[in-house]
């Protein structure tokens, strides 16, 4: 069964520092992997997308990717209290359907 | 990006009865995807809605207790039936993006059982 792991949390961090979430994934086929936001009582929100190994960066946002681990992280620098969320790590695996993560809680403390 | 639209946001219902999500889309979509969050847990996709064919169920979702219906390109439903308190949960509409398979999501349509 295609598995994606990810610490539940509540990771705690203060309110200008990185925060660094993790997931590893069980399908070495996957390709696509992505990071999605959810507030509480919200849908999630696409936050970013990576599909190469190494980092890509977007504003505050840094995806890591290193495939031959089978892990994938995002690093939030300047951590906000605003960035309180719940944070879902899912890959598309080999049959082209994104699964999903249990997700990891954020708190960001003012 | 395209807005996607679902009603109802939040219903609470009867054991064993019935209750229809629709979803509406702004643009025409080939896929639409229908996800349930049970409380505290992650996404898990029901099944995949192709316009003019069968909804295609995931493991362990089957069609009479989640009938599909697609009748065009731009709508969906999503009927849960015979509900029972496991049946609470957040469903969720989804389309793909155009860039490397993402997915953007509806509000969603809270659910809750009694």
């Amino acid at each position: 069964q295609k598995e994606v792991e990810q610490n539940s949390g509540p990771l705690s961090v203060p309110e200008g520092a990185i925060a660094s979430l993790n997931c590893t994934y069980s399908d070495r086929g996957s390709q696509s992997f992505f990071w999605y936001r959810q507030y509480s009582g919200k849908s999630p929100e696409l936050i970013m997308f990576i599909y190469s190994n190494g980092d890509k960066e977007d504003g505050r946002f840094t995806a890591q990717l290193n495939k031959a681990s089978q892990y994938v992280s995002l690093l939030i620098r300047d951590s906000q209290p605003s960035d309180s969320a719940t944070y879902l790590c899912a890959v598309m695996d080999s049959s082209y359907k994104l699964i999903f993560g249990s997700g990891t809680r954020l708190l960001v403390r003012p | 990006s395209a807005v996607i639209s679902q009603k109802p946001s939040r219903d609470i219902c009867q054991r064993g009865t019935s209750l229809t999500i629709q979803c509406q889309v702004d643009s025409q979509v080939t896929m639409m995807f229908w996800y349930r969050q049970q409380p505290g847990q992650s996404l898990t996709l029901i099944a995949t809605a192709n316009q003019g064919s069968e909804a295609t169920y995931e493991s362990g979702f089957v069609i009479d207790k989640f009938p599909i219906s697609r009748p065009n390109l731009t709508f969906s439903t999503l009927t849960v039936s015979n509900m029972s308190p496991e049946d609470s949960s957040i469903y969720l509409c989804s389309i793909q993006g155009e860039n490397t398979g993402e997915l953007f999501f509806g509000e969603g349509s809270r659910l809750t059982v009694l």
